[in-house]
Formats: structure tokens, C-alpha cells, sequence
């Protein structure tokens, strides 16, 4: 079956402009994960969603990060005011469940911002 | 202030011996470690885990080896082949308890001919 998908696979924008990442998770996971990995870093935990609802929201750098889920499948991360700070690639992952329910990730989108 | 180290950057293993990858953890409270292999341009993969109430797992060629007093794993590989070249997270959770999952910075693992 289809994997986690994630669009773009790549965006570049200026800095102080709004972004919007997509993740399709894969069909049925009722958990799904972002991440954001710096270059020569592990990713690192932003948020995550149980069905529509944002469980964990704890690893938001600032209120410029906000993510959805509204009808508990497709996600989308919004960043506002981008900063060149926010480069990194943002990987999207979904499970079946919560831990320790295997995570399957997607591709993950690289931002570049300028 | 990193709960998940893994102090080796690279590692270079010649095809057909073992590689040993080294992961270490400062949380008393994980209970459940994981190993992703990433290639360039996907995200990771998972590869396999091992619950704190065990010492050893294995699955095929990957063996994942718990010392809860050292607070210390590792993956071994054998034989390791060329496919094997990609990098390796260490990651852990405190499942049940919390649903995130921290990740080391990875081994970048290069199989030599």
C-alpha cells in the first residue's frame, strides 16, 4: 500500500513569508508526527496528533509553528514569518497508534528560507 | 542537553565483517529503544527495537544489544553487506508514559568494498 506523503518535496521562500507543509499519512494511522531535522542532527519532535486532536504540542519552537489535522488523515504545518533559522527538512511520520507502535515516515519536505 | 547520544559520526566497516553502531542514553524513564537507517533524499526507516524488559533482540542480520545499567545500546550487523551504507538513529521513548520519540544525531555507516 501507499506510503507517508509529503508536498512539497522541496520549497524555497524569503524570509518572512508563510509556508504551508503537507503529509498524507498512511490510510488508517490514527497517529501522526512532524519532525524537523538541522543538517547533521537526528530529527527532532514538533507535534503530534491523535485522530484531529494535537495531543503533544510540546516541541513547537515558537507560536509562528501551528499544524492541523481537521478530519483526522492529511496534516498540514504552518509556519508564519519565516525565519532563515527554519531551514531544515520537516519529515512527517504516522503510526498506527501511540508508542511503541512503529512510525512510518515519509520523505519529508526541505525549506529553504532565504 | 542531548538524552540520546551517539558519539560516532562515521564508521567504516569492510563488506562481509560486523559493524557495531553505539548509542547511549542519559532518561532513566525510556523504556523502549528503536534503530531508523536513513537514506539520502527518504526519510528514515524503521529498522528494529527492543523493549526495556529485554536484553537482546534480533531480527536477520541486525542484532540490537540493551545494557539498562549502562544505559548503553547497539546495533550489530553481520555480515554487513554494501546496502548496509546509510545513516543510523538511535532513538527512545518512554512509551505508554510519553508519545515522543528522541532521536540521536545518527552514524553515518560506509560498507567498503
Amino acid at each position: 500500500g501507499a506510503g507517508v506523503s509529503q508536498t512539497p518535496s522541496n520549497k524555497v521562500t524569503e524570509k518572512g513569508k508563510y509556508v504551508e507543509l503537507r503529509c498524507d499519512p498512511i490510510s488508517g494511522h490514527t497517529a501522526l508526527y512532524w519532525y524537523r531535522q538541522s543538517l547533521g542532527q537526528g530529527p527532532e519532535f514538533l507535534i503530534y496528533f491523535q485522530g484531529t486532536g494535537a495531543a503533544d504540542d510540546s516541541g513547537l519552537p515558537n507560536d509562528r509553528f501551528f499544524a492541523v489535522r481537521p478530519e483526522g488523515s492529511v496534516s498540514t504545518l504552518k509556519i508564519q514569518r519565516t525565519e532563515r533559522g527554519d531551514s531544515a527538512v520537516y519529515l512527517c511520520a504516522s503510526a498506527s497508534g501511540r508508542p511503541p507502535e512503529t512510525q512510518y515516515f515519509g520523505p519529508g519536505t526541505r525549506l529553504l528560507v532565504l | 542537553d542531548q538524552q540520546v547520544k551517539q558519539n560516532s559520526p562515521s564508521l567504516s566497516v569492510q563488506e562481509g565483517r560486523i559493524s557495531i553502531l553505539n548509542c547511549d542514553y542519559t532518561n532513566s524513564m525510556f523504556d523502549y529503544f528503536l534503530w531508523y537507517k536513513k537514506y539520502p533524499a527518504e526519510g528514515p526507516t524503521f529498522l528494529i527495537s527492543i523493549s526495556s524488559i529485554k536484553d537482546k533482540n534480533e531480527d536477520g542480520r541486525f542484532t540490537v544489544f540493551l545494557n539498562k545499567s549502562a544505559k548503553h545500546l547497539s546495533l550489530h550487523i553481520v555480515p554487513s553487506q554494501p546496502g548496509d551504507s546509510a545513516v543510523y538513529f538511535c532513538a527512545a521513548s518512554s512509551a505508554g508514559r510519553d508519545d515522543k520519540i528522541i532521536f540521536g544525531k545518527g552514524t553515518r555507516l560506509h560498507i567498503l568494498p
